[in-house]
């Protein structure tokens, strides 16, 4: 079956470097996405990769690997408002989008 | 980058009546798009997989004759929920993709059944 693996929490202190790993298990493979959703709004676009590497945006930057099916969203210069839940979603090869159940992200002062 | 709207935001029915959603992309064709449900603290689940000018494809476990899909055009498509019932209240969420990849949000619909 398709499955997507992420922690379902994490904690970090503002200011510092969090990464959320995400491994995927897809028929098929089109990409990763990553998506920030605050509670009881719709998930907005943080990047998508498809090509082995490192993409950098700013303070988030997204790395995939596709010989291990991992990737990683990696959020330096933690803000409080990072305080959110970070979907993980895999692109098959029907281009349907495989989610993850999401990682809440808990920012401390 | 591309823009969907989702109308309403929130909605609060009654019991046994019909909750209609609507989910447009204002700048650009859209020949499928996605609707997805979200319980509390959970992820994102697909419904169904709304095709301009023909049937959805409903998920397993989604009643199709309960979640009624209807894509008429290729910037519009509705979601109507019939007979709702206070199991039905949950975040409703579309979706659509100018390209064959790229899937972007509408804002949601938090749905309440009373």
């Amino acid at each position: 079956g398709q499955n997507i693996d992420q922690p379902t929490e994490m904690t970090a202190t503002e200011g510092a470097i969090v990464q959320i790993n995400c491994t995927y298990q897809t028929s098929g493979f089109n990409g990763l996405f990553w998506y920030q959703q605050h509670a009881g709004e719709a998930p907005t676009f943080l990047s998508y990769n498809v090509l082995d590497g490192l993409e950098e945006k700013g303070r988030f930057s997204s790395f995939l690997s596709r010989s291990d099916s991992y990737g990683y969203l990696l959020l330096q210069e933690l803000q409080m408002k990072d305080s959110a839940s970070y979907l993980c979603a895999a692109v098959d090869s029907n281009y349907q989008l495989i989610w993850g159940a999401g990682t809440k992200l808990i920012i401390k002062p | 980058g591309a823009v969907v709207s989702q109308h309403p935001s929130r909605v609060i029915c009654k019991s046994g009546t019909s909750v209609k959603i609507e989910c447009r992309s204002l700048d650009f064709q859209a020949t499928t798009m996605f609707w997805y449900r979200q319980f509390p603290k959970q992820s994102l689940m697909l419904m169904a997989t709304s095709n301009e000018g023909s049937k959805a494809t409903y998920e397993q476990g989604v009643e199709k004759d309960k979640f009624l899909i209807n894509h008429a055009s290729l910037t519009l498509s509705t979601l109507t929920v019939t007979s709702a019932h206070p199991e039905d209240s949950s975040f409703y969420i579309c979706s659509a993709a100018p390209g064959q990849v790229e899937a972007f949000f509408g804002q949601g619909t938090r749905l309440t059944v009373v």
